[in-house]
């Protein structure tokens, strides 16, 4: 148990509409990132939040946004879905942005895009 | 971007040591080398990791060569649980921008 959890654990939605996923991270963390793992591959990098503020993203379309709350909580919002979408939504926190320390994940959102 | 290149799977006999290896040739110098495992289809979950001293912990060793041009992951007796895929990554700057690449299957064999 990593103290990271995500909810909710799986999730259908139809394409073109729009999914929230939602984080909690892990007590005494202020940051937290985002990645999309599809099946068979390494997860990829999102985007990251430390204190309410994007401060990182990967290669997606912004219809993948975020928001981090004052609790270092967060969101993961997605539009438009496509069938594409359909992966392993991840989430890991770690307290501050240094280099060396490590992020802990939670088990991950299965969404599902038909 | 740093990137890693590990060997797709190996395999390792349950109660034996399992060498994982790991090559970043292109790493700066103060990037940290990561190592994470994940049991299918749960989450990634972190081992150890290291900048240029050998690290270990109850889970794992990390053995950095001086050049810090490759690892070694070392799980001193495998057990079935250990069957997962590895990850070895660089965080290459202060964001969590890694690269996952497909990293390493361990099967643990009776």
């Amino acid at each position: 148990e990593t103290g990271v959890t995500q909810s909710p654990t799986h999730l259908i939605k139809t394409r073109g509409q729009q999914v929230t996923l939602r984080c909690s991270s892990q007590s005494g963390h202020n940051t937290v990132s985002w990645y999309q793992q599809a099946l068979g591959q390494g997860p990829q990098f999102i985007f990251q939040y430390y204190r309410e503020e994007e401060n990182g993203r990967g290669n997606f379309p912004p219809r993948f946004s975020g928001l981090q709350f004052p609790n270092y909580s967060s969101e993961l919002n997605v539009n438009a879905l496509e069938l594409d979408d359909s992966a392993l939504y991840l989430c890991a926190s770690r307290s501050g942005t240094g280099r060396n320390t490590e992020a802990f994940f939670g088990q991950g959102t299965r969404l599902t895009v038909v | 971007d740093a990137k890693t290149t590990q060997p797709p799977s190996m395999d390792c006999a349950e109660g034996r040591a399992a060498n994982l290896p790991c090559n970043h040739s292109t790493i700066s110098g103060n990037e940290y080398v990561y190592w994470y495992r994940q049991i299918h289809s749960q989450g990634p979950q972190y081992i150890i990791h290291g900048l240029k001293n050998n690290e270990t912990n109850e889970m794992a060793s990390l053995i950095i060569t001086e050049d810090r041009k490759s690892s070694t992951l070392i799980l001193p007796h495998a057990t079935l649980r250990d069957t997962a895929v590895y990850y070895c990554i660089v965080r290459v700057t202060s964001y969590d921008k890694v690269i996952f690449g497909p990293g390493t299957s361990l099967s643990v064999i009776p």
